[in-house]
């Protein structure tokens, strides 16, 4: 079974749109998740990082905890051609100092 | 956040040896990993660096085929030893600024290895 989950896509949504991208993850424990934008050739760059359960945001981007249910979203308001990249999910899991990473959705927003 | 630098941002190199990767930060942090991106593939831990000590290595990955060395607070590299096409990736530095509430990890530019 595999820590972190995501579906590798592409999802493609219009410019404009909400992107929803999703995750899940296997170790009930963790406390961190963390959302990466990484765009072909370069290195994971961090949007949002989250800690309790709810939503969080930061202008167009709203991550979304649910601990009770193992899953992480995050959300991309008004979708830019400029956010097309793979987003990669992050968990921490319990009692460890390391990053276990999905395998990324490829997000691609068309004019 | 810190600034991370790494050198070679890429190289190509012959199978059988071996390269050795820079990872420079501009201030002092209290983690430091290196990861390898396979091609088309998502983010894999090789080791945590260690200051003043022997870097803990995750599954799969040997001391042997990958030494680190993390001398100081802001340095750290990695070797990729006898090296064969399996090897090619993108090599990743990343840092963890300080212990506490927050646990991010932050990326340097990577560096694109390919092997012959």
């Amino acid at each position: 079974q595999k820590e972190v989950e995501q579906n590798s896509g592409p999802l493609s949504v219009p410019e404009g749109a909400i992107a929803s991208l999703n995750c899940t993850y296997s170790d009930r424990g963790s406390q961190s998740f963390f959302w990466y934008r990484q765009y072909s050739g370069k290195s994971p760059e961090l949007i949002m990082s989250i800690y309790s359960n709810g939503d969080k945001e930061d202008g167009r981007f709203t991550a979304q905890l649910n601990k009770a249910s193992q899953y992480v979203s995050l959300l991309i308001r008004d979708s830019q051609p400029s956010d097309s990249a793979t987003y990669l999910c992050a968990v921490k899991p319990y009692n460890t100092d390391k990053l276990i990473f999905g395998t990324g959705t490829r997000l691609q927003v068309f004019p | 956040s810190a600034v991370i630098s790494q050198k070679p941002s890429r190289d190509i190199c012959q199978r059988g040896t071996s390269l050795t990767i820079q990872c420079q930060v501009d201030s002092q942090v209290t983690m430091m990993f290196w990861y390898r991106q396979q091609p088309g593939q998502s983010l894999t831990l090789i080791a945590t660096a260690n200051q003043g000590s022997e870097a803990t290595y995750e599954s799969g990955f040997v001391i042997d085929k990958f030494p680190i060395s993390r001398p100081n607070l802001t340095f750290s590299t990695l070797t990729v030893s006898n090296m064969s096409p399996e090897d090619s990736s993108i090599y990743l530095c990343s840092v963890r600024e300080s212990p506490g509430a927050t646990d991010t990890q932050y990326f340097g530019p990577g560096t694109r290895l390919t092997v012959l």
